[in-house]
């Protein structure tokens, strides 16, 4: 069965305080890892997809990166606004799955 | 261009009340999805529509769980007799492609259910 596993569940940063945040899982075999950002009583908004280990991907102050076994979530100089729950999750490579599994998330609060 | 829409945003049903839930999907995006997310809990997969065809039911919880995508479009999910479990927040997504190509997940932004 595929899992995720975020950590931590919750992290506090002071404005420009940069951290990581950290996605593990355990898939058949990978067809994609997803990067989501979730704000209070909205759906989830997709940031990034990798691929492959070793594959990098940026936006902004965010850069995801992927091994075998997790990913992270690296934040660079976090503003107030990066506030949000940032959510992983997998797609796995069987035929015909579609699904994505994921993890509880990571409460993200920047303090100014 | 509009993103996925989805109706109502709230609904408060009382326990054993039939509720049907609507998804608009992006123009042109094949593959409709449906999750559900509890309070504090990441999405959990429902189902899985490529166009009108339902190929995945795998995620519904219980036979009153009940989703279709007639016309390959708009989706409606349909829970009957309502329980106090089912209250969560129900979430739809669509992505462009077929299987493996352009998948990226886009969702609506959720309709909350709660069941008194």
């Amino acid at each position: 069965e595929d899992q995720v596993t975020q950590s931590p569940e919750a992290l506090r940063l002071q404005e420009g305080e940069s951290s990581s945040l950290n996605c593990s899982y355990t898939v058949s075999g990978l067809r994609g890892l997803f990067w989501y950002r979730q704000d209070p009583g909205k759906g989830p908004e997709f940031l990034f997809t990798l691929y492959s280990a070793g594959e990098e991907k940026e936006k902004e102050r965010l850069k995801a990166t992927l091994t075998k076994k997790e990913s992270f979530l690296h934040i660079t100089a976090p503003k107030p606004e990066d506030s949000a729950t940032y959510l992983c999750a997998v797609q796995a490579a069987n035929f015909g799955n579609e699904k994505l599994t994921f993890g509880t998330g990571t409460r993200l609060t920047i303090i100014p | 261009g509009a993103g996925v829409s989805q109706s109502p945003r709230y609904k408060v049903a009382k326990r054993g009340q039939d509720v049907a839930l609507r998804c608009d999907p992006i123009s042109g995006h094949v593959s409709l999805f449906w999750y559900q997310q509890a309070l504090g809990q990441g999405p959990e997969f429902l189902t899985y529509f490529q166009n009108e065809a339902q190929l995945d039911k795998s995620g519904l919880p219980s036979d009153r769980f009940f989703a279709e995508r007639p016309e390959g479009s708009v989706s409606t999910l349909k829970i009957q007799r309502t329980q106090q479990e089912d209250s969560a927040v129900y979430l739809c997504a669509s992505s462009l492609g077929t299987a493996g190509v352009y998948n990226e997940q886009f969702f609506g932004p959720g309709t909350r259910l709660t069941v008194l």
